[in-house]
């Protein structure tokens, strides 16, 4: 079993859908990392976070320790937002060490 | 300000060649990680510098290796070169500080034949 599971694998919604793809861990960590690639390999970090939630436009992202467990959210998609999202989390032993999710790929049609 | 720079964007090698990638960070960052993705593999951590000295390694072989210069900027150097070495090596800068975020350059294709 990963040590950090992600769903869906796949999603494709249409412009304006609210979207929340799940990322679920089984190792202590200090943070948990929510990150954006685009075809072409860059990777852009959206969220780094510990305890609650955070927001940023149209990005929210949250985490419930006890339960292991974030959610990120888009609300009224756009094709734009079409990337790989993934969810790494830092490790007790450093912030850098991350260990990845497979990712989430999602295609937003207009 | 300008943002993490990898040199090359891309290279093509034969096996058996060692190869030297190069990373940026950004101006004050202090602390450069490096990330191996592959299709099968997903992302890695290959290994992170922090002053000029590597703090945290993963679980590649000694192949793999790095070095971070004074002014912050990275390199790492795969000797060697086995077709599964092939991938995207991203590279992230952070002025490690509790709660920065890392900075992602574009990344270094390598594909090996």
């Amino acid at each position: 079993k990963n040590e950090v599971e992600q769903s869906p694998q796949n999603l494709t919604a249409q412009e304006g859908e609210f979207i929340t793809i799940n990322c679920s861990y089984s190792v202590g960590i200090s943070a948990l990392h929510w990150l954006q690639q685009h075809p072409g390999g860059g990777i852009v970090s959206l969220f780094m976070l510990s305890s609650g939630k955070k927001k940023h436009g149209r990005l929210i992202a949250t985490i419930n320790i006890q339960e292991k467990h974030s959610s990120l959210h888009i609300t009224a998609s756009h094709p734009r937002d079409s990337a790989v999202y993934i969810c790494a989390v830092s490790t007790m032993d450093s912030n850098y060490q991350l260990i990845w999710g497979a990712g989430t790929k999602l295609i937003i049609k207009p | 300000k300008a943002g993490v720079t990898q040199t090359p964007r891309y290279l093509i090698k034969t096996r058996g060649q060692q190869v030297t990638l190069s990373c940026s960070p950004i101006s004050g960052h202090r602390s450069v990680s490096w990330y191996q993705q592959t299709p099968g593999q997903g992302l890695q951590f290959l290994f992170e510098y922090f002053s000029e000295t590597q703090r945290n390694k993963g679980n590649f072989p000694g192949r793999f290796s790095g070095r971070q210069f004074s002014n912050s900027r990275s390199e790492m150097n795969v000797s060697t070169l086995e077709l599964g070495d092939s991938a995207l090596y991203l590279c992230a800068s952070s002025p490690d500080r509790e709660d920065s975020p890392l900075h992602f350059g574009n990344g270094t294709r390598l594909t090996v034949t």
